[in-house]
């Protein structure tokens, strides 16, 4: 299957200050990217849909203002939290897909921890 | 919205028995069903999708089949082995939920060697 990379796996970062973490598609265009938020033995929980060149979709709750997303090529989005608490601390995925009708394929993760 | 409803929550089975996992949907426009596999740490990685105009679908050792009038469907295992112990999660993904996949809370499954 398609190859999406995520990075960095795991960050350690402070409270008050901003992360960025990005997903990339290595071997194809995604005209779409889902950013999703893990909680340990949860399910996975729709942050917001990015669509490049455009400015993403956030879910209901999900703060646009904390919660950075873009999308500005067809390969890479970004997500900055900013501000950073210990309650942000979660395990962040991403996925993309080239086309509304076809798989979506997921990234490695990132285990955010806000200290 | 679609709903997904995934049972059970945990599964153990004996290597080379067989597993089943099953999930219902709410929604009947929902035309796209993945599953996904994750291991401890790591992203979901897609095993098999099956999509609405198809009953049954089969890749070596995994098979999902669909029952659209029950609206449920489910992943089989067969011959498991210890590599095959993870987490499943199955999804569904409906035109009027804007193409977005709904997943079901996920089945832990261990296979005892």
């Amino acid at each position: 299957g398609a190859v999406v990379s995520q990075h960095p796996s795991r960050v350690i970062c402070k409270s008050g200050t901003s992360v960025k973490i990005e997903c990339r598609s290595l071997d194809f265009q995604a005209t779409t990217m889902f950013w999703y938020r893990q909680f340990p033995k949860q399910s996975l929980m729709l942050m917001a849909t990015s669509n490049e060149g455009s400015k993403a979709t956030y879910e209901q709750g999900v703060e646009k203002d904390k919660f950075l997303i873009n999308h500005a090529s067809l390969t890479l989005s970004t997500l900055t939290v900013t501000s950073a608490h210990p309650e942000d601390s979660s395990f962040y995925i991403c996925s993309a897909r080239m086309q509304p009708n076809t798989e979506a394929f997921f990234g490695q993760g990132t285990r955010l921890t806000v200290v | 919205g679609e709903n997904v409803e995934q049972h059970p929550s945990t599964l153990s089975v004996q290597e080379g028995d067989s597993a089943v996992i099953k999930c219902t949907y709410s929604d009947s426009a929902s035309n796209y069903f993945p599953w996904y596999k994750q291991e401890l740490g790591k992203g979901p990685q897609l095993i098999i999708d099956i999509r609405s105009n198809v009953g049954e679908k089969k890749d070596q050792r995994i098979a999902v089949t669909l029952n659209k009038t029950a609206k449920h469907f489910s992943l089989h295992i067969t011959e498991t082995q210890p590599e095959d112990s993870a987490v499943y999660f199955c999804a569904a993904r409906s035109v009027e939920y804007g193409n977005k996949l709904v997943f079901g809370a996920g089945t832990i499954l261990r296979v005892k060697s």
